[in-house]
């Protein structure tokens, strides 16, 4: 069984639809990041929490240390947000991070 | 803003070569990274470095794997013989302090034929 879990696997959206990403993980950790990886294979750093929520413009992350459960949020969602969304933890003893397999989102005009 | 670079961007060698991938982590940052992800699967860690030493490797980074950080810019992956499943991305990636993000780099593309 994968450590990190991310559902769904593949979404497809219109543009200007509500979108979430879910996120389990069966690991204790000491923060959970979620990334953004473009076709062209980079990645950026969207979020990194421990607790709560956060929010960066059009992009919310939350996540429930209780429930080992953390969701990505995009509202208004626009072609350009067309990427793959990955969850990755950072295990509780050591600093390296344990990645998801990754949701691949398309969003159409 | 800084951002932490990688040449190069896309390596081809031949089963057996070695090969050296650098990265150039954002310039105060202290914890050093190495990634991979073999086309369509998911991120994998390889190893951490911080104060000159390696904090920590999975079982990828087997002998055949090295990291240097040889002067105070540079933070270097040495595959000594490649093999065919060592054809990858590989990811950089450095943060100022343990409670920071982590900030990747661009990747190099690495195909050994």
């Amino acid at each position: 069984k994968n450590e990190v879990e991310q559902s769904p696997q593949n979404l497809t959206a219109q543009e200007g639809e509500f979108i979430t990403i879910n996120c389990s993980y069966s690991v204790g950790i000491s923060a959970l990041h979620w990334l953004q990886q473009h076709p062209g294979g980079g990645i950026v750093s969207l979020f990194m929490l421990s607790s709560g929520k956060k929010k960066h413009g059009r992009l919310i992350a939350t996540i429930n240390i209780q429930e080992k459960h953390s969701s990505l949020h995009i509202t208004a969602s626009h072609p350009r947000d067309s990427a793959v969304y990955i969850c990755a933890v950072r295990d509780n003893n050591t600093d390296k991070l344990i990645f998801g397999t990754g949701t691949r989102l398309q969003v159409f005009p | 803003e800084p951002e932490v670079t990688q040449t190069p961007s896309h390596q081809v060698t031949q089963m057996g070569q070695e090969v050296i991938l650098r990265c150039v982590p954002i310039s105060n940052h202290l914890y050093f990274y190495w990634y991979r992800q073999i086309l369509g699967q998911k991120v994998e860690f390889l190893v951490s470095f911080y104060n000159n030493e390696i904090s920590e490797k999975s079982e990828i980074f087997d002998d055949q794997f090295s990291v240097e950080r040889p002067d105070g810019s540079n933070f270097t992956l040495k595959i000594r013989s490649t093999k065919l499943e060592d054809s990858a991305m590989y990811f950089c990636a450095s943060k100022r302090t343990g409670l920071e993000t982590q900030y990747f780099g661009p990747g190099t593309r690495l195909l050994v034929l």
